[in-house]
């Protein structure tokens, strides 16, 4: 049971515009949700989160939204860089439970 | 260095060999965890352990065997492996053990090849 999804396994942007990864989920019982970022031979890296309580955090040129009624949340980088370029997953939690995470959507940002 | 270190980095095995991977943390977190990440599928978490013990098994098959000797050191004990159980091996820590807003710090990841 997939309980995060990351419908697109692949996003391309140009340096400077807005890159928007997404992701959906299914239980509504999870009350944090994070953004990792994985460079090709490295493990996952945190790179920003939100609680259930909050519909934005922003850091820097990363901002997460959290639409709880729909389910769905997104992480905004802008503006894109090069060094953006990896494979970021989408995971959430709740409090009593593992952390669970979506596929993954890589990220190409061109020079 | 991000405080989770994974050895070896690259392992290919026969079906019949046996072979461990061990992962370190130094970070003082109480919880660690193994996670297998296969080709364009989410990461799956096999097992966790808090404060040493198991607290969850993720219906992993017997072949994969972990063992927790230390809050700082986790390993996974592999036997008679499958081809299709080649994949990436990350191992993580978190200090809540709950998952939370704190995040997990992963290990950079043992690419496991069974031949």
């Amino acid at each position: 049971d997939q309980q995060v999804k990351q419908n697109s396994p692949s996003l391309s942007v140009q340096e400077g515009r807005i890159s928007i990864l997404n992701c959906d989920y299914t239980n509504s019982m999870f009350d944090y949700f994070l953004w990792y970022k994985k460079y090709p031979a490295e493990g996952p890296t945190f790179l920003i989160s939100i609680s259930s309580i909050k519909d934005k955090n922003e850091d820097g040129r990363f901002t997460v939204f959290l639409n709880k009624s729909a389910k769905h949340l997104s992480l905004h980088i802008v503006p894109s860089q090069p060094g953006d370029s990896a494979v970021y997953f989408c995971a959430a939690s709740d409090n009593n439970n593992d952390m669970r995470f979506g596929a993954g959507t890589r990220l190409t940002v061109k020079p | 260095e991000t405080g989770v270190t994974q050895t070896p980095r690259h392992l290919v095995m026969g079906m019949t060999n046996k072979k461990s991977l061990k992962c370190e943390q130094h970070l003082g977190h109480n919880a660690m965890y193994w996670y297998k990440q296969s080709a364009k599928k989410p990461l799956e978490l096999m097992f966790v352990y808090n404060f040493k013990e198991q607290t969850e098994n993720n219906s992993v098959p017997s072949r994969f065997s972990p063992e927790c000797p230390n809050s700082s050191h986790l390993f996974l004990h592999l036997h008679t492996l499958q081809p299709e159980d080649s994949a990436l091996y990350l191992c993580a820590s978190s200090q809540d053990g709950g998952g939370g807003n704190y995040g997990y710090t992963f290990g950079s990841g043992t690419r496991l090849t069974v031949v």
